[in-house]
């Protein structure tokens, strides 16, 4: 069975920095593409990242360029996304999946002072 | 961004079909993709490429179009359909719709 679990979310300060991990079991990470999605609250669905699956291609939407990093580690099955320099708009239940058919359960991320 | 535009909320009774439709800003071809959410719960993907239903998903469901018009079908619409559901296109930069939300009688 497929399972997506993420952790690494809370409460943090505008311009402060958190990661996100992803911990991928049931499947063989190592062949898939890998993503997160965001939602705010009471809000749609908004794609933030994707990375190929061997990490060796990455792509962003426009307003998380030079400030979000999507990585892998192959050899532990986890996803990760490092969020730099926070923004308000950046509160969201953010979700990993293997794009975009699986989803993990959303780790939130609530950016506040 | 290629934008796409669903109706924000229907309602629906039970036993009786209901149509979502999805408008995409400029071509996807059958790059399109519907996905049911319940409250609290992550999305679940229920069709892929436009037409094709996913594995475990109730035949009630279908979807049909490409180009930029695309639906999602529903029947007969069951209480426990009661769910928002979202569209969204891999042609390009992946974008999903602002979501139907979808009520019950």
């Amino acid at each position: 069975e497929v399972q997506l679990v993420e952790s690494g979310g809370g409460l943090v300060q505008p311009g402060r920095s958190m990661k996100l991990s992803c911990a991928a079991s049931g499947f063989t990470f190592s062949n898939y593409g890998m993503a997160w999605v965001r939602q705010a609250p009471t809000k749609g669905l908004e794609w933030v990242a994707t990375i190929s699956y061997d990490g060796s291609s990455t792509y962003y939407r426009d307003s998380v360029k030079g400030r979000f990093t999507i990585s892998r580690d192959n050899a532990k099955s986890t996803l990760y996304l490092q969020m730099n320099s926070l923004r308000s708009e950046d509160t969201a239940t953010y979700y990993c999946t293997i794009p975009f058919a699986y989803w993990g359960q959303g780790t939130l991320v609530t950016v506040s002072s | 961004d290629t934008v796409l535009t669903q109706s924000p909320a229907l309602a629906v009774s039970p036993g009786e079909r209901v149509t979502i439709s999805c408008r995409a800003s400029e071509s996807v071809s059958t790059g399109m993709h519907w996905y049911q959410q319940k409250p609290g719960q992550q999305p679940k993907l229920l069709i892929y490429g436009a037409s094709n239903l996913e594995s475990g998903v109730p035949a009630r469901f279908s979807g049909s179009g490409s180009g930029t018009d695309f639906t999602l079908t529903i029947d007969p619409v069951e209480a426990d359909d009661t769910a928002t559901y979202f569209c969204q296109q891999s042609w390009n930069d992946p974008t999903f719709g602002a979501g139907t939300k979808l009520e019950l009688k």
